[in-house]
């Protein structure tokens, strides 16, 4: 079992739409989760993290935390074919502070 | 303010010959990392330094891989003789401290080596 998971897609939504990404990891004791954008053939970058259990909002950017179910997703409201790109899930490992285990990355084409 | 930034940009390679390759963090981060991207893959940690030690070298393929950082600055990922199998794309990344609670990351913009 891989430490962090998503689903390898390719995900496809029409313009406008609402995108949800998810990612599942194995380490309980994890403590913060980070979603990172990564355009074909650039690098990752930040665009949002989440500690506490809940939803964290950021513009059309909705992060969702649940721990007791070990679960962590990503919500893009009104999908734009500019959010096309590999999105990234990754964990910071409680036993291990310092190092983020990353999920292989989920495709998302949004279609317009 | 000036980002992550990586050289070379490409790199190609023989096989059986070494590679140096540099990454300059962001000025007051103290924490440097390096991953692996393969082509179509997730990111593979390779290993993470706080200031200049290197707390956490499990992620170093064999022991052909070797990393240094000085100064809390600038590191070094140092490939020995280079196998096929190295070919990928190189990830730098920053961030202000292992210590905080937020780890965000910065990447540089990586060094894609081919190894021939």
């Amino acid at each position: 079992q891989k430490e962090v998971e998503q689903n390898s897609g390719p995900l496809s939504v029409p313009e406008g739409a609402i995108a949800s990404l998810n990612c599942t990891y194995s380490d309980r004791g994890s403590q913060s989760f980070f979603w990172y954008r990564q355009y074909s053939g650039k690098s990752p970058e930040l665009i949002m993290f989440i500690y506490s259990n809940g939803d964290k909002e950021d513009g059309r950017f909705t992060a969702q935390l649940n721990k007791a179910s070990q679960y962590v997703s990503l919500l893009i409201r009104d999908s734009q074919p500019s959010d096309s790109a590999t999105y990234l899930c990754a964990v910071d490992q409680n036993t291990n502070a310092g190092k983020s285990t990353f999920g292989d990355g989920t495709t998302l084409t949004v279609k317009p | 303010g000036a980002g992550v930034s990586q050289s070379p940009s490409n790199k190609v390679t023989e096989k059986g010959k070494d590679v140096e390759l540099r990454c300059d963090p962001i000025s007051g981060h103290t924490a440097l990392y390096w991953y692996r991207q393969s082509l179509g893959q997730g990111l593979e940690f390779l290993i993470y330094f706080q200031g200049n030690s290197a707390p956490d070298k499990s992620g170093l393929p064999s022991d052909r891989f070797s990393a240094e950082r000085t100064g809390g600055s600038v590191s070094t990922l140092t490939i020995q003789r280079t196998q096929q199998e190295d070919s990928a794309v190189y990830l730098c990344a920053s961030s202000l401290s292992v210590a905080r609670r937020y780890n965000e990351q910065f990447f540089g913009p990586g060094t894609r080596l081919t190894v021939l």
